[in-house]
């Protein structure tokens, strides 16, 4: 079962790159989203989707972009990484369905450093 | 708006002791609630949550919570702490169709 897929584990970028981070499911999820965890601050909101061609923003979107062509697939963009977009990023699925009460699957996480 | 805090960044209890991590949230509707747990180097997992029903829920690893709609409040406990429970739990809300809010988390810490 593979749940919820994130690639790469690690990353290290330079200032003002670009790069993809990866996530897909083959839990047919419609809903899925991005977050952010940084010490302290808990998860933190970057965009969501809510079905293929659907996204909206997070609490934390700026730097970021989606697209969701594909149920299966909702990839991360980061557009001129900063130092500030250091962080640990956790893509989800799952949720919140009809009524809200189905949780969220999570990924391993990628671990990005902006050097 | 929804929002979720937890009381208490770092807790540490010894192994056998109660555990208590609390977890208060505000919800314009009522809410459901969940409990996370993140191990180092891993993604989150659910522990349990609480959608409608009985307001005491159980969940893995011998975990339960109680949801008190008049203190708005999700505490989660376990009655005695095993070493392996050593790791970062995470409350999150969400209203019907909403997105899920997370709380800053509470690292456990659990002594020999």
């Amino acid at each position: 079962n593979a749940g919820v897929t994130q690639t790469p584990k690690f990353q290290v970028l330079k200032t003002g790159q670009s790069m993809t981070l990866q996530c897909a499911q083959d839990m047919n999820h419609e809903y899925m989203s991005w977050y952010r965890q940084d010490p302290g601050m808990g998860l933190r909101l970057i965009h969501y989707s809510v079905g293929a061609g659907i996204t909206d923003q997070g609490e934390v979107p700026n730097g970021y972009n989606v697209s969701r062509s594909t149920t299966e697939d909702f990839p991360l963009r980061l557009l001129s990484a900063a130092p500030s977009q250091t962080s640990v990023y956790f893509c989800a699925s799952g949720g919140p369905g009809p009524r809200g009460d189905t949780e969220a699957f999570f990924g391993q996480g990628t671990r990005l450093t902006v050097v | 708006a929804q929002s979720v805090t937890q009381l208490g960044s770092h807790v540490s209890v010894s192994e056998g002791a109660l555990v208590l991590l609390r977890c208060n949230y505000s919800s314009s509707v009522p809410p459901y609630l969940f409990w996370y747990v993140q191990y180092p180097n891993q993604g989150l997992q659910l522990l349990l949550k609480y959608t409608t029903g009985a307001t005491l829920v159980k969940g893995i690893n011998g975990f339960e919570a109680e949801f008190k709609k008049s203190e708005t409040s999700f505490h989660l406990t376990k009655p005695s702490a095993h070493m392996s429970d050593a790791a970062e739990y995470f409350c999150a809300v969400r209203n019907q169709g909403g997105k899920l809010i997370f709380g800053q988390g509470t690292e456990l810490s659990v002594k020999p």
